[in-house]
């Protein structure tokens, strides 16, 4: 699973209050992503890293916002969580030097907004 | 943007049966990828197919590139129940390090 760690792995909110995910990886990777799943929808990419504090929106960036100040860890933030948020986040890692746009997933973060 | 359609979006299929699920572009793509999600994971890839009219084989599953580079194809061979899961195809522009999947098709075998 190339390393992969993601926390919480489940975590219940109030609708206004900031929440912060964190992806977090063993091997060095550069690139790192943020996504989310909801039924119908598929997976959709919310930010991706290229470096350390090197980031860049994806396709549904409205309402987060990514940092990275370590390459081991890329941090996604909802600064007021709402009940469309209500999702399962998945981090990724892509094998800079294999295959660039490959990607691993860690194991997902369920996250209820009530 | 561009996307990807993928059809059918559920099947079920009785244990022994085969399975195939498409992967359409109206654009011409320069890879495609497959990943496979069991139900309560996360997307774990499969293969990336990147030549015109590629076939790749894992088993019993088989992967083909059209000839246009405009779709793909999985399919499974006798399905098992461990074959459960949603299937996903995903593609990356030309130079991109981004993925963009396709909706996914859920995969049910009854025993």
């Amino acid at each position: 699973d190339a390393g992969i760690t993601q926390s919480p792995r489940h975590k219940v909110t109030e609708t206004g209050t900031p929440v912060t995910l964190r992806c977090h990886q063993t091997e060095n990777h550069r690139y790192m992503y943020w996504y989310r799943q909801d039924p119908g929808h598929g997976l959709r990419l919310i930010h991706y890293s290229y470096g350390v504090k090197d980031t860049d929106k994806g396709e549904v960036s409205d309402g987060y916002s990514v940092s990275r100040s370590k390459t081991e860890d890329f941090l996604l933030t909802l600064e007021s969580a709402t009940s469309s948020q209500t999702s399962v986040y998945f981090c990724a890692i892509s094998l800079a030097g294999v295959s660039t746009d490959t990607q691993y997933f860690g194991p997902g973060t369920r996250l209820t907004v009530l | 943007g561009q996307q990807v359609m993928q059809i059918p979006q559920y099947q079920h299929v009785q244990e022994g049966e085969d399975f195939t699920t498409y992967c359409n572009s109206s654009t011409t793509l320069s890879n495609i990828q497959w990943y496979k999600q069991r139900p309560g994971g996360h997307p774990v890839f499969l293969i990336q197919l990147v030549k015109s009219g590629e076939v790749k084989k894992q088993k019993r599953l088989t992967f083909q590139f059209g000839e246009a580079k405009k779709n793909s194809s999985l399919h499974i061979t006798a399905t098992q129940t461990t074959d459960v899961g949603t299937y996903f195809c995903a593609y990356s522009g030309a130079g991109s390090y981004q993925l963009t999947f396709g909706k996914g098709t859920k995969l049910s075998v009854i025993p």
